[in-house]
């Protein structure tokens, strides 16, 4: 079935160190999401990535999505503590069904 | 409002009880949907509803019944559950007519037990 591979698991980073977490689908994507989950807390909508090669930046937080449109990261610089929680990624095939979650990696920042 | 809401926040339930978790989103959305999340895990699909249809059933054990009375509610009817079903419970709605094209929102969940 259609699958999102989403590494690391887990990074653990000094704070001011920067992160990246990368997804890869099986087949190609309409689009991709990106939410962040803090601990305790619910998943929360970042960005939408549609177009091959699209990249996107919000503050400290870069978005990139492949050129084939099967692959997609997340780049943090800097990061805070305040980026502390899991980052999931979540793609659309365009055709019937609903998002497909990635693993998630759980970023923990040393102060 | 911008936000989704469930109740209860907590939920405690024994194996032969009836409970039912609700969702209310006050935002137009068209696609409501119901996620399962364990613990270190991502949110697990379990049913979409589109304008107020149920349109995804992901082969959900039929002790779970959602309902959607209205445009603006869902709920999830819980009969007869598993401790194994024990979880956080998310409810999520979009703007789109469900599946992955837009932005999904979600709740804060409702933490199930299932003593």
């Amino acid at each position: 079935g259609q699958q999102v591979m989403q590494i690391p698991q887990y990074q653990h980073v000094q704070e001011g160190e920067d992160f990246t977490t990368y997804c890869n689908s099986s087949t190609t994507l309409s689009n991709i999401q990106w939410y962040k989950q803090r601990p305790g807390g619910h998943p929360v909508f970042l960005i939408q990535l549609v177009k091959s090669g699209e990249v996107k930046k919000q503050k400290r937080l870069t978005f990139q999505f492949g050129e084939a449109k099967k692959n997609s990261s997340l780049h943090i610089t800097a990061t805070q503590t305040t980026d502390v929680g899991t980052y999931f990624c979540a793609g659309w095939t365009g055709s019937q069904g609903n998002l497909i979650f990635g693993k998630g990696t759980k970023l923990s920042v040393k102060p | 409002d911008t936000e989704v809401t469930q109740t209860p926040k907590h939920l405690v339930m024994g194996m032969t009880n009836k409970k039912s978790l609700k969702c209310e989103q006050h935002m137009g959305h068209r696609a409501m949907y119901w996620y399962k999340q364990k613990a270190k895990k991502p949110p697990e699909l379990m049913f979409v509803y589109s304008y107020e249809k149920l349109s995804i059933n992901e082969s959900v054990p039929s002790r779970f019944s959602p309902e959607c009375p209205n445009s603006s509610l869902l709920n999830l009817h819980l009969h007869a559950l598993q401790p194994e079903d024990s979880a956080l419970y998310l409810c999520a709605s979009s703007q789109d007519g469900g599946g992955g094209a837009g932005e999904q929102f979600f709740g804060p969940g409702t933490r199930l037990t299932v003593l």
